[in-house]
């Protein structure tokens, strides 16, 4: 079981170029995560797949930010016209999708974006 | 809506002296599943302890903590601190409805000799 994987795992954009961010959960997996990990902010949910489909995205910043999830083995995260306040390291996390909500969730190594 | 209160920015112990980490949290819902998860350098953030039931210890790797409703706390606690300690800890909290894990600010502890 290789975990969670994210690619790539550091990226450098200038401002307002584009970002895509690449997630494969673990197989079996049915619910995906997105967060972005900051100093101020700490661990800030962005959005949630559930069997592929989105389910929260309240914490996505709506104008610039995007998920999708095309396949049961890969989400991307994407950013449009990226900003230096967009840099932070965005993790990506599965769980085997618990109902009941007691569901361990399992983070990968994250993608730290760098936004000159 | 939701949310969660950890200890502040930096907490930097002397090896041997206990650990408390303070969590907190707040919500509508009468029965939410609290998590704390420890992230170390340089590796992904990982579950280190979860519990759903009232005043109920739950223990792993010699941390443990105790959901307490009545103050709506979860603290994590050990009794000696190790140099392999030191990492950034987050406590979370999440609905019995299924729904995503909201996390705290985060709380690195420093383990010095």
């Amino acid at each position: 079981n290789a975990g969670v994987i994210q690619t790539p795992r550091h990226k450098v954009t200038g401002k307002g170029q584009e970002a895509t961010l690449w997630c494969e959960p673990i197989s079996g997996h049915s619910a995906v995560f997105w967060y972005r990990q900051t100093i101020v902010q700490g661990l800030e949910f962005l959005t949630y797949f559930r069997n592929q489909a989105p389910i929260d995205d309240s914490g996505m910043p709506k104008e610039r930010f995007s998920a999708q999830m095309p396949n049961q083995s890969h989400s991307t995260l994407k950013i449009q016209s990226t900003q230096p306040q967009d840099s932070a390291v965005y993790l990506c996390a599965s769980s085997l999708g618990d109902w009941g909500g007691y569901a361990e969730q399992f983070f990968g190594p994250g993608t730290r974006l760098t936004v000159l | 809506g939701d949310s969660v209160t950890q200890t502040e920015g930096l907490v930097t112990l002397t090896e041997g002296l206990p650990v408390m980490l303070n969590c907190t949290y707040q919500t509508i819902y009468s029965n939410p599943f609290l998590f704390w998860y420890v992230h170390y350098l340089n590796e992904s953030p990982r579950l280190l302890l979860k519990s759903s039931t009232d005043n109920k210890r739950t223990e792993h790797q010699g941390f443990h903590a105790t959901l307490h409703k009545s103050s709506s706390s979860f603290h994590l606690q050990k009794s000696s601190a190790q140099l392999s300690d030191s990492a950034l800890y987050y406590c979370a909290l999440t609905r019995n409805s299924g729904t995503y894990q909201r996390f705290g600010t985060g709380t690195k502890l420093q383990v010095v000799p």
